[in-house]
């Protein structure tokens, strides 16, 4: 079967870090992207990792670990605008990315 | 990065009329188009996979006579909402696969289309 799951809420100080983690289960794994979304809004791309380790892209990094069906979005030097849901889509061996509700991230000043 | 477009961004029509939404991908030809809605607060619902030049591939529960796809080029995919009922009131988001680069197989989204049924 295929499974995701993400915290669905997560509060964080602006100026701090905040780790969002993601572990999931699928039918095949071929690789996994990290997408933002604003309320109201459609996903934006973040990053995508294809193998294990880190891929950093500025403030953004992101992690996965394929034996453990793992992976975390590290966000650095929070600021206000960062408030939004962050999703992880794994994607299978179909090529069907796998969504779920994703994590409302909520800053504090 | 790549840019997808879609149009319109908002729409209200009444009970029993049909729209159509268009998906372009601007800087890039996309062989691959996905067609999402997604209800507040839930998660994006894949409802088909659109391929140039070939039938669209829907995904179980969802209607192929009643949203119809086309893909007509290699830059547009469009979804035609027929005879439109409250209920497919949701947002529509049309997105595609860009074959450059290293991420071969990253969705690029358009802007979303929200759809409200009198």
């Amino acid at each position: 079967g295929q499974s995701l799951e993400q915290p669905s809420e997560v509060t964080a100080v602006e100026g701090a870090i905040v780790q969002i983690n993601c572990t999931y289960q699928t039918s095949g794994f071929y690789g996994l992207s990290w997408y933002q979304q604003h309320d109201g809004g459609a996903p934006t791309f973040l990053s995508y990792n294809g193998l294990d380790g880190l891929e950093e892209k500025g403030r953004f990094s992101s992690f996965l670990s394929r034996s453990k069906g793992y992976s975390y979005l590290l966000l650095k030097e929070l600021q206000m605008k960062d408030s939004a849901s962050y999703l992880c889509a794994p994607m299978d061996s179909n090529y069907q990315l796998i969504w779920g509700a994703g994590t409302k991230l909520i800053i504090k000043p | 990065g790549a840019v997808v477009s879609q149009h319109p961004s908002r729409v209200i029509c009444k009970s029993g009329t049909s729209v159509k939404i268009e998906c372009r991908s601007l800087d890039f030809q996309a062989t691959t188009m996905f067609w999402y809605r997604q209800f507040p607060k839930k998660s994006l619902m894949l409802m088909a996979t659109s391929n140039e030049g070939s039938k669209a591939t829907y995904e179980q529960g969802v209607e192929k006579d009643k949203f119809l796809i086309n893909h007509a080029s290699l830059t547009l995919s469009t979804l035609t909402v027929t005879s439109a009922h409250p209920e497919d009131s949701s947002f529509y988001i049309c997105s595609a696969r860009d074959p450059r680069g290293s991420d071969v197989d990253t969705q690029y989204f358009g802007p979303g289309t929200r759809l409200t049924v009198l």
